[in-house]
């Protein structure tokens, strides 16, 4: 079965690049018709998907986020990443990773992370 | 972007109960709706996708209808595990969005 974990720093300073791992085992980040994606929730709050990559560079972002993200896969070590950069308080969210169906009929995240929490502060 | 608008934000219901959620899209999104259900300090738990179809593995409890606008997510009979937030997400445009959550309660 798929597990995937998050890692990297709880605090990022305001305007500094927040950078986050998603690492996968029970499974390869190869396969074609997978995507890898990031989604966010601030405390208390809502849902925010992030965006999403493919293994064939497909990627897809959310608009709100002005260009900030960027997620990158790593197949040889079967890790995913995500950047965000110019945070702000704004930021400060529960951020999860997670693995995407996207096709004509199959569109959900069917595998995700526990989670990880940021704090953007100074 | 779509909006969805999820109803009631949230409900008190008692073990056995009847419980229905409902979900409405600012556009026509087909059949692309997707639930989850998450439990607090955890991640959401993929449910339902394509707008009926059950992950495996959900009890046959859940059901869900709809398409184009409106959806709904019944419970028929609420058992203490599905004690969570239930979110419908909408996978027809980019961004990908969700509704802001039902939290069904003791």
């Amino acid at each position: 079965q798929l597990q995937l974990q998050e890692s990297g720093p709880g605090l990022v300073k305001p305007s500094e690049t927040l950078s986050l791992r998603c690492t996968v085992s029970g499974g390869s980040i190869r396969p074609n018709n997978y995507y890898w994606g990031w989604i966010r929730q601030p405390p208390g709050r809502g849902l925010e998907w992030i965006g999403f990559l493919s293994n064939t560079g497909n990627s897809q972002y959310n608009s709100s986020l002005m260009g900030r993200a960027s997620i990158t896969l790593d197949t040889s070590q079967n890790h995913f990443s995500l950047k965000l950069s110019s945070v702000t308080a704004a930021d400060t969210a529960v951020y999860y990773c997670a693995k995407a169906e996207w096709s004509v009929t199959d569109r959900y995240f069917d595998s995700w992370g526990q989670g990880i929490l940021v704090t953007v502060s100074s | 972007d779509i909006q969805m608008t999820q109803s009631p934000s949230s409900l008190s219901a008692s073990v056995g109960d009847r419980v229905t959620i409902t979900c409405r899209a600012s556009q026509s999104i087909s059949r692309y709706l997707n639930w989850y259900q998450q439990k607090p300090g955890k991640a959401p738990k993929f449910l339902i996708y394509a707008a009926s179809s059950l992950q495996s593995g959900v009890p046959s409890r859940f059901s869900v209808s709809g398409s184009g606008t409106d959806f709904t997510l019944t419970i028929s009979s609420l058992q203490p595990e599905d004690f969570a937030t239930y979110y419908c997400q909408q996978t027809y445009n980019i961004p990908w969005t969700f509704g802001h959550g039902t939290r069904v309660e003791i």
